[in-house]
């Protein structure tokens, strides 16, 4: 069974400063997408950042971006310019699209005004 | 708006006392899926489903059931509650195929 897996449980970042939240993941799949969620104390899981594993340039939004490393099945979250409102539980999901989408523990991330 | 809407968002019940929480979806999505959530383990997923009549064990279907018999509805049944199902649930829907989950708002249940 593919597995995901989120080492930091904890990070920190200053304020306008830049963190990256690592992800490792398994899986014997060719085709499958990975996510970023964020969790705010409001418990909505809202999406991040997507990667379709068939992509070889790392997804972008805004100060968000991936390094999606596929050989490695590394996939980490580049936060740049943090701000406050980016203090929230991060998970990182793969999804294959059939029938379980995975998620790794999670990385709570503190910002420091 | 699209959406995916869950019921309650709170629920505090007693061991022992069958509870049903809702969810629906508004995007004619086929798949629909349970989850709770756990300090330490992510979200772990507990049944899904591919379409009307069709629904199917994840990693931690024990203690739940689950029903579609329409293509919005996706109730999860907790039909003896015990003090392990405390949790946060999260209710998701999809496309089939490779397209995100869009997740409900989340229900906290509290087993005593």
């Amino acid at each position: 069974a593919q597995t995901v897996t989120q080492s930091q449980p904890e990070m920190s970042v200053q304020e306008a400063e830049t963190v990256t939240l690592s992800c490792t993941y398994d899986t014997s799949e060719s085709d499958y997408y990975l996510f970023w969620y964020k969790q705010p104390p409001s418990r909505q899981m809202i999406l991040v950042i997507r990667q379709e594993a068939y992509k070889q340039q790392n997804a972008t939004e805004n100060r968000f971006s991936v390094n999606f490393q596929k050989a490695a099945k590394s996939f980490s979250l580049k936060i740049s310019d943090s701000q406050l409102g980016d203090a929230a539980m991060y998970f990182c999901a793969y999804w294959s699209g059939n029938n379980d989408m995975r998620f790794g523990a999670g990385t709570r991330l503190t910002v420091k005004p | 708006e699209a959406q995916v809407t869950q019921n309650p968002r709170y629920l505090i019940t007693v061991t022992g006392k069958k509870l049903t929480v809702t969810c629906s979806q508004n995007m004619n999505h086929e798949y629909m899926s349970w989850y709770r959530q756990d300090p330490g383990l992510g979200l772990r997923q507990i049944y899904y489903s591919m379409n009307v009549e069709v629904t199917d064990k994840g990693d931690v279907p024990e203690g739940y059931k689950v029903s579609r018999k329409e293509k919005r509805n996706f109730p999860l049944i907790l039909e003896s509650p015990s003090p392990n199902q405390t949790s946060l649930y999260f209710c998701a829907s999809s496309f089939l195929g490779l397209s995100p989950l869009h997740f409900g708002n989340g229900t906290r249940l509290t087993v005593t």
